[in-house]
């Protein structure tokens, strides 16, 4: 089973609607990150959490909300999707102070907002 | 703030064959840490080798090597042996310690065909 888990793994939304994107770890990890990729742009930080109590923004937050329900699970919400918010997203989770940060991704959600 | 550059966007290599990624990066921190990541079709993000700054020993995972230049903020891929299951986009990426927080900045990819 994989370690990382990502649902859906493909979305198709329509301008406006609310969606969520969910993520959850087997790792017993305490850090988990949201990124969005976009052609030719590469990874982009949206969220990290260090753990259940500590939600901080990324590089690119403007237009998503995060919620850290428990220590395995990591949701990203876009509250009235846009067309430019269309990417594949990926969560990442890390072990608190590893070693050069290494980050572990699941399998990546694409959503297309129409 | 931290940034990664990988200037070529695509790369081709012959089956077998050997292969350079390049990757450079600009900080002024002494200690951190730089990663490879492969994403094949399937999109998964798979870690193919990581480099810690303070090492100078350049760092070895089977057929992948890198050559890290730390003054020239230097850090390329080499593919040995190159393999069709090695196409794939390449990530460079690089781990700050910036505020306590170990982030990863990312490259923004290179395409690597492997033609038969």
């Amino acid at each position: 089973d994989a370690d990382v888990t990502q649902t859906p793994r493909n979305r198709i939304t329509k301008t406006g609607k609310r969606i969520m994107l969910e993520c959850s770890q087997t790792k017993g990890h305490d850090r988990m990150y949201w990124y969005r990729q976009d052609p030719g742009l590469g990874l982009r930080l949206i969220y990290y959490s260090f753990d259940v109590k500590d939600i901080n923004k990324g590089e690119i937050s403007d237009g998503y909300s995060v919620s850290r329900q428990a220590q395995a699970k990591f949701s990203l919400s876009l509250e009235s999707a846009i067309p430019n918010q269309t990417a594949l997203y990926f969560c990442a989770t890390s072990v608190d102070r590893a070693p050069g940060g290494e980050q572990f991704f699941g399998p990546g959600t694409r959503l297309t907002v129409l | 703030a931290q940034t990664v550059t990988q200037s070529q966007p695509e790369m081709s290599v012959q089956e077998a064959e050997t292969v350079t990624l390049s990757c450079t990066y600009d900080t002024s921190e002494s200690d951190y840490y730089l990663f490879w990541y492969k994403q094949p079709p399937s999109r998964q993000m798979i870690l193919v080798i990581r480099q810690e700054a303070y090492k100078q020993q350049n760092a070895t995972e089977n057929r992948f090597s890198v050559n890290f230049q730390k003054a020239a903020k230097s850090f390329s891929l080499k593919i040995s042996d190159s393999q069709l299951g090695d196409a794939a986009m390449y990530f460079c990426a690089y781990s700050t310690t910036q505020g306590g927080s170990e982030k990863l900045v990312f490259g923004k990819g290179t395409k690597l065909t492997v033609n038969p």
